[in-house]
């Protein structure tokens, strides 16, 4: 089974600087990527999503992934975070699971936290 | 814009009791998830719906958790009895093929 791994638990930035969350999976075939964020109170939103094509893909709120088949990864960037981006990030892998829908198995999470 | 909807957002019970969850998918969403989020880590899934059928469920602790969705839309999950270790925040969520999955603002469950 597909997996994914976030090695970072907490980034802590301020205002201004750049963003780059790793995301590292475990399967060499066919993959497909999201990642998604949780604001404080708030519930799980999709940020953006790799499924095939152009490797780099534009999300929501200025954010963009790459990804890199020969590094096995999925980072995600943007080039100047604000304090709303205070959130958690999580990295996924879908998994089909037939009539066009997946499973999807989730990374720990990293917690960014940015400093105004 | 439409949302998934849980009720109730906070429960607080004590080990050995029963609890029940509830969840709204979007409308016309056919599948329908219960993900399971333990404080600090990502969610996991618990059990997948398509309409009423249940596609997936081998991640349930069934000697305690339940889940139906019997008219294939609206869903309930429960645990009985409740155990500490089952404190966390549940997480509905729903997709239609190519869309999704939209997820819920979750149910936080404390057992004492």
């Amino acid at each position: 089974a597909q997996s994914v791994s976030q090695h970072n638990h907490h980034v802590i930035l301020s205002e201004a600087a750049s963003l780059e969350l790793g995301c590292n999976y475990s399967y060499g075939g066919t993959v497909n990527l999201f990642w998604y964020v949780q604001y404080p109170g708030q519930h799980l939103q999709l940020l953006l999503k790799y499924f095939s094509g152009d490797p780099l893909v534009k999300g929501i709120k200025g954010f963009e992934a790459e990804f890199i088949k020969s590094k096995f990864s999925f980072n995600l960037r943007k080039p100047s975070v604000q304090w709303s981006d205070t959130a958690e990030y999580f990295c996924a892998v879908p998994a089909y699971s037939g009539a066009g829908s997946y499973q999807l198995t989730f990374g720990k999470g990293t917690k960014l936290s940015v400093i105004p | 814009e439409a949302e998934v909807a849980q009720s109730p957002r906070y429960k607080i019970t004590e080990k050995s009791q029963a609890v029940a969850f509830w969840c709204d998918p979007i409308s016309g969403h056919a599948t329908l998830y219960w993900y399971r989020q333990i404080l600090g880590q990502g969610p996991e899934l618990l059990v997948q719906f398509q309409d009423e059928s249940v596609v997936d469920d081998s991640q349930l602790p069934k000697d305690r958790f339940s889940a139906e969705r019997l008219k294939g839309v609206d869903s309930t999950l429960k645990i009985q009895p409740a155990e500490l270790g089952d404190s966390a925040m549940y997480l509905c969520a729903s997709s239609s093929p190519g869309q999704g999955p939209y997820f819920g603002p979750g149910t936080r469950l404390t057992v004492l």
